[in-house]
């Protein structure tokens, strides 16, 4: 079974300054990667995804994730955040070519980012 | 193009009563995925849907049980309810079942079992 771990459940930064939100997934397959981000009262939002190809995938709002195979993680960084970045974060993995879990995300416990001013 | 709608958006039930959630999926997208949401467990999966079958469902007791239409809308049903049910539930959609498909959530139905 998937097991998807975000290492840090809350993350206070300054505004402008760089963070990184950790997360860590074991699986006996190859899987697909996701961020998805939730703000208040709301649901979850597709922040990045890597499918294949190049491990490292960027979002239109300056975040990035880089896969990393050996490590078997998917941190997410951004080098400058901003107020409107407060939010929690969601990493999640999704696994390949089984059908018995097609449609299904396993989602790590969430990181609750805090920009502070 | 129209979100995911879920309604309603806040529920009250007391323990013992029976609830159904519905979700209405993005025109066109023909799966749908339930997932429960708690402080104490996290976002975990119920069960998918994909044109009108059950193609998997998560470590939940039978009184959590659902259905899709043809039209692909998607309700879920908890029957004798229990105080650890309170929860949001998020429902989410895709165009096909597979893995790689990006799932579009709906903003929740926040549960209350008093």
């Amino acid at each position: 079974a998937q097991s998807v771990t975000q290492l840090d459940s809350q993350v206070p930064v300054f505004e402008e300054a760089p963070v990184e939100l950790r997360c860590n997934y074991s699986s006996s397959v190859s899987v697909y990667l996701f961020w998805y981000v939730q703000y208040p009262n709301q649901g979850l939002q597709l922040l990045l995804k890597y499918l294949s190809g190049s491990t490292l995938v960027e979002s239109i709002n300056g975040f990035e994730a880089e896969f990393n195979k050996s490590q078997t993680s998917f941190h997410l960084r951004k080098p400058s955040v901003h107020i409107s970045d407060t939010a929690e974060y969601f990493c999640a993995v999704s696994e390949l070519g089984r059908g018995s879990t097609l449609g299904r995300l396993y989602f790590g416990r969430g990181t609750q980012l805090t920009v502070w001013p | 193009k129209a979100g995911v709608t879920q309604t309603p958006r806040y529920l009250i039930k007391t323990r013992g009563q029976q609830v159904t959630l519905s979700c209405s999926p993005i025109s066109g997208h023909r799966s749908v995925s339930w997932y429960q949401q708690t402080p104490g467990q996290g976002l975990q999966f119920l069960f998918e849907y994909f044109s009108e079958t059950q193609r998997n469902k998560g470590n939940f007791p039978g009184r959590f049980s659902g259905r899709q239409f043809s039209n692909s809308r998607s309700e879920m049903n908890v029957s004798t309810l229990e105080l650890g049910d309170s929860a949001l539930y998020l429902c989410a959609s895709s165009r096909y079942s597979s893995s790689y498909n990006e799932q579009f959530f709906g903003p929740g139905t926040r549960l209350t079992v008093l």
